[in-house]
């Protein structure tokens, strides 16, 4: 099975602080995503990474940046963490095979709170 | 730019019947794949089914099947059976090729919730 497992399943934080979330797979998968989730807006695309040392903007880059040193890890860092950056923050892996072997399998999520 | 949408916030089932989960997606590209997945309360994402655009027949897995409709561009998810661990976010989801990379677009969201 798949396992996708992400730092820390709560995490609060003050504005302004540095603030990492790390996400490790452990099927080998070449892929790797950040995605922020909030109400009534469904899952929204931050960072993604296609192999070690690259990385590719999603849909909401802003205020985040991303390290992938290793094929099995990926930082999603908050240099300055906001309050508008409180959310549900998924980790996510995959191959990179296409016709439905590029599935996403998902970590289980760090709900972070910046006061 | 790929869209997705699920235009029902919210869905009531009892127990042992069957449900749909309504999903419309819009595309230029011929090639496409269509995923569901579910979340339940604890926050992790669930895949639960594939549709590929080439896909001959629907696909199944178990009690859920995708009733793939590509002329009207819709993917609905059939739960049959519902089951009280059924209560919870559906997403409906589309491939999307970003410079060359597969990516996922989601839509918002269906909350499930099965009554006894």
């Amino acid at each position: 099975d798949v396992k996708v497992t992400q730092s820390s399943r709560y995490l609060v934080k003050r504005t302004g602080e540095k603030v990492f979330l790390e996400c490790v797979q452990d099927m080998d998968h070449e892929n790797m995503f950040w995605y922020r989730q909030d109400p009534g807006l469904g899952l929204r695309l931050i960072y993604f990474s296609y192999d070690v040392k690259m990385k590719e903007k999603g849909d909401i880059p802003e205020g985040y940046s991303v390290s992938r040193e290793k094929k099995e890890r990926f930082s999603l860092i908050l240099e300055s963490a906001s309050t508008n950056q409180t959310s549900m923050y998924l980790c996510a892996s995959s191959t990179q095979l296409a016709g439905g072997a590029d599935t996403q399998y998902f970590g289980p999520g760090t709900r972070l709170t910046v006061l | 730019a790929q869209k997705i949408t699920q235009t029902q916030p919210g869905m009531f089932v009892q127990e042992k019947e069957a449900v749909t989960l309504d999903c419309t997606y819009d595309t230029s590209d011929p090639s496409y794949g269509l995923f569901w997945y579910k979340q339940p309360s604890s926050g992790e994402m669930i895949f639960l089914i594939y549709q590929g655009s080439y896909d001959q027949q629907n696909a199944t897995e178990g009690r859920y099947s995708l009733n793939f409709q590509k002329a009207r561009k819709s993917a609905n998810l059939v739960i049959s059976a519902s089951q009280l661990g059924d209560s919870a976010m559906y997403f409906c989801a589309m491939r999307d090729v970003n410079s060359g990379y597969s990516t996922l677009t989601f839509g918002k969201g269906t909350m499930l919730l099965v009554s006894p």
